[in-house]
């Protein structure tokens, strides 16, 4: 069985500070593949990064990036300069083997305040 | 559309009633994923589609739950005798195959609140 925790259910942070989200889940397999997915109020998932697990080398993107550690089984995410824009429910979640399941954590609150 | 339609965004019905939820995935998309998410939850996966078939139902939670797609195009999600405790935002995605190195794109819900 696949597993996804995001121990912080909630966090608030001044504008400008950097802030980490962090992931660990759990898996069998070993090849799968884990994402990053925003979800504004909208409510539309907007996804952000898709990494391989064979590919643990470290992305960023602007002011996001993602550090991927197997030896942890952990997928942190850190935004830099956070902005007010930055606000909203930010999910990880892996997908399986197979390819037809992606087991999602139960998501960060991220609110950024001016 | 240029992604994911579905219709209605809000259905609120009385409780044993039948519902029918609709997903128009992105053309061209052979995978499509139903979602549920429950209020201040992550996403739980419901049904796969690969085309026409079901090729994983393993996520809905009972007999009540059905899906369909027909033509391998739009996907119909139907909920009979519904109860309180189906109260949720379904989530459809689609991608273009079903593998980890394309990208699913999601629609804004339909959120479903039975009273």
């Amino acid at each position: 069985a696949q597993k996804v925790t995001q121990a912080q259910t909630e966090i608030s942070v001044v504008e400008k500070e950097d802030v980490t989200l962090d992931c660990v889940y759990e898996t069998r397999d070993t090849t799968y593949y884990l994402f990053w997915y925003k979800q504004p109020p909208s409510g539309e998932l907007v996804f952000l990064i898709r990494r391989n697990s064979f590919d643990e080398q470290n992305e960023i993107s602007g002011r996001y990036s993602w550090n991927f550690q197997k030896s942890t089984s952990s997928f942190n995410f850190t935004i830099t300069a956070s902005q007010v824009v930055d606000s909203a429910v930010y999910f990880c979640a892996l997908l399986n083997n197979a390819g037809n399941m992606l087991t999602f954590g139960g998501g960060t609150r991220l609110m950024v305040k001016p | 559309g240029a992604g994911v339609s579905q219709t209605p965004s809000n259905k609120v019905t009385e409780k044993g009633k039948y519902v029918e939820l609709r997903c128009d995935p992105i053309s061209g998309h052979t995978a499509l994923y139903w979602y549920r998410q429950s209020l201040g939850q992550g996403p739980e996966f419901l049904i796969y589609f690969q085309g026409t078939g079901a090729a994983d139902d393993s996520g809905l939670p009972n007999d009540r739950f059905f899906a369909v797609r027909p033509e391998g195009s739009v996907s119909t999600l139907k909920i009979q005798r519904t109860e309180r405790g189906d109260s949720a935002v379904y989530l459809c995605a689609s991608s273009l195959t079903m593998t980890g190195d394309t990208e699913a794109f999601f629609g804004q819900g339909t959120r479903l609140t039975v009273v």
